[in-house]
C-alpha cells in the first residue's frame, strides 16, 4: 500500500469557520491531489500539485485553497465552510502523473 | 470540460456471475484506470490500459481500452461477495498534467 495519510478522518465545524485538511505521503510523488465525493457524483477534482508549491485548479476549486511547501505534505484549507461543502475528502498521489494511489479519506461535516 | 458516462449506475447479481461494465467519452485518451471503493475507503487501483486496442487482465478482471481511445470496458468473471464496491473509469490525456476525469461509478451488488 502507497504510503499516504489524511488527518483528520472525521471532522464537525460550523458555518463560517476555516478548516485545513493534510495529506502526508511518505513515498516521494511528485504529483498530489485533492478530491471531494459525494453521492451522485464520483469523484471530483478539487486542486492538484505537480511539486513544492506548483499548485493548480481542478473543476470545483472555489471556496478552497491549497498549499504544498514540501513535497510529503499538501494541504487543503477552507476559507470560511459552508454546508455545500460537506462531503468526503480524498487525497491521492502520483508518481508520473497516470496511477493515482488514495488516501482513506476525511469525512467533513459543516453544520 | 470532458465527461465521462458509465453504465450502468448499479447491478445486483448472484454469485458466480460474470459482470460488465463500461466508460464512454466525447472525447479521447491518452489513459484508461479502472478503480475499486470499498465502503469507507479510499479507491484502489485495478488496472490502468495506455495503448488503444490494449487489453489487460488482473485475475478474475479484464480491462480493454476501446480502439477508438473514448471507451474502455470492465469485465469480471466468476463473481464472489468481496467483489462488491463501486468501481470507477477514469481517463487522462498526456497534455494535462496528471489530472483524471472520473465517472461517477458501477454500484456493484452481489447476492451469496
Amino acid at each position: 500500500d502507497a504510503g499516504i495519510t489524511q488527518s483528520p478522518r472525521h471532522k464537525v465545524t460550523e458555518t463560517g469557520t476555516p478548516v485545513t485538511l493534510r495529506c502526508h505521503q511518505t513515498e516521494n510523488h511528485r504529483y498530489m491531489y485533492w478530491y471531494r465525493q459525494d453521492p451522485g457524483h464520483g469523484l471530483r477534482l478539487i486542486h492538484y500539485s505537480y511539486g513544492v508549491k506548483d499548485t493548480d485548479k481542478g473543476e470545483v476549486s472555489d471556496g478552497y485553497s491549497v498549499s504544498r511547501s514540501k513535497t510529503e505534505d499538501f494541504l487543503l484549507t477552507l476559507e470560511s465552510a459552508t454546508s455545500s461543502q460537506t462531503s468526503v475528502y480524498f487525497c491521492a498521489i502520483s508518481r508520473e502523473s497516470y496511477e493515482q494511489y488514495f488516501g482513506p479519506g476525511t469525512r467533513l461535516t459543516v453544520t | 470540460g470532458q465527461q465521462l458516462n458509465q453504465s450502468p449506475q448499479s447491478m445486483f447479481i448472484q454469485e458466480g456471475e460474470d459482470v460488465s461494465m463500461n466508460c464512454t467519452s466525447s472525447s479521447i485518451f491518452n489513459t484508461w484506470l479502472w478503480y475499486k471503493q470499498d465502503p469507507g475507503e479510499g479507491p484502489v487501483l485495478l488496472i490502468a490500459l495506455y495503448k488503444a486496442g490494449e487489453l489487460t487482465s488482473n485475475g478474475r478482471l479484464t480491462a480493454q481500452f476501446g480502439i477508438t481511445r473514448k471507451d474502455s470496458f470492465l469485465n469480471i468473471s466468476a463473481s464472489i461477495p468481496s467483489d462488491v464496491g463501486i468501481y470507477f473509469c477514469a481517463g487522462q490525456l498526456r497534455t494535462n498534467a496528471g489530472k483524471s476525469t472520473f465517472g461517477d461509478g458501477t454500484t456493484l451488488t452481489v447476492k451469496p
